[in-house]
């Protein structure tokens, strides 16, 4: 089945702790997206890679970090630096021509 | 920058009744989403209409955009209809940047 797959689904971390979330598409889709979204608010973009070993900040980079190794692969950590880390986390794919977006199921993270 | 402005931002329905959602941009634009997001946080991918019209099943949508606004229908509305409805456009000067610019949903509630 062709999708975007994200994981961990729910996560729980100590303040001060990194951590890692998984995205990964079988789209075959060249750019990748991670948005954050707080309850009853809209998305906001985090970081976005439209190619390979290339990405570009968004509107709220900051305590945050990306790596794009692989096309398929685009994982976010969630650094002790942000402030605020409570959210839900979405990833998203687009493919070239359209930029049409898909998204994953989300990850919900909760700092203790 | 271009704004995205949604109309209603809350909305509330009666099962079998119609009901049509705006969305209103300020320039030219040349990728336009809608999508839906079940109360598990899922967005799902309605559709990709920067112009004219499109159906799927009791939903369609319209774009005019040398009117800059798109209208989602959605007919007899069921209780799965729940959720909020975002709009989200692409700014037809953003040259090679994919990134969207977000409205901040309607809120659908559908009553049995």
């Amino acid at each position: 089945d062709g999708g975007i797959t994200q994981s961990p689904k729910y996560l729980f971390r100590k303040e001060g702790q990194n951590v890692t979330l998984s995205c990964e598409q079988n789209l075959n889709h060249d750019a990748m997206y991670w948005y954050r979204q707080d309850p009853g608010q809209g998305l906001r973009l985090i970081y976005y890679s439209q190619i390979v070993n290339d990405f570009q900040k968004g509107d709220i980079a900051e305590g945050y970090s990306v790596s794009r190794e692989k096309k398929e692969s685009f994982p976010l950590t969630v650094t002790s630096a942000q402030k605020n880390p409570t959210a839900f986390y979405l990833c998203a794919s687009s493919p070239q021509g359209t930029g049409e977006l898909f998204f994953g199921e989300g990850s919900r993270l909760t700092v203790l | 920058g271009i704004q995205v402005e949604q109309s209603p931002p809350d909305l509330i329905l009666q099962e079998g009744a119609n009901s049509t959602l705006r969305c209103n941009f300020s320039d030219s634009v040349n990728n336009l989403q809608w999508f839906h997001q079940n109360p598990w946080g899922q967005l799902i991918n309605l559709f990709y209409i920067p112009s004219g019209t499109k159906q799927n099943g009791r939903l369609s949508a319209t774009t005019v955009a040398t009117e800059r606004y798109s209208l989602l229908y959605i007919s007899s509305s069921q209780t799965t209809d729940s959720g909020v409805y975002f709009c989200a456009v692409r700014p037809i000067n953003a040259g090679n940047n994919r990134k969207l610019i977000w409205g901040l949903g309607t809120s659908l509630a559908v009553n049995p």
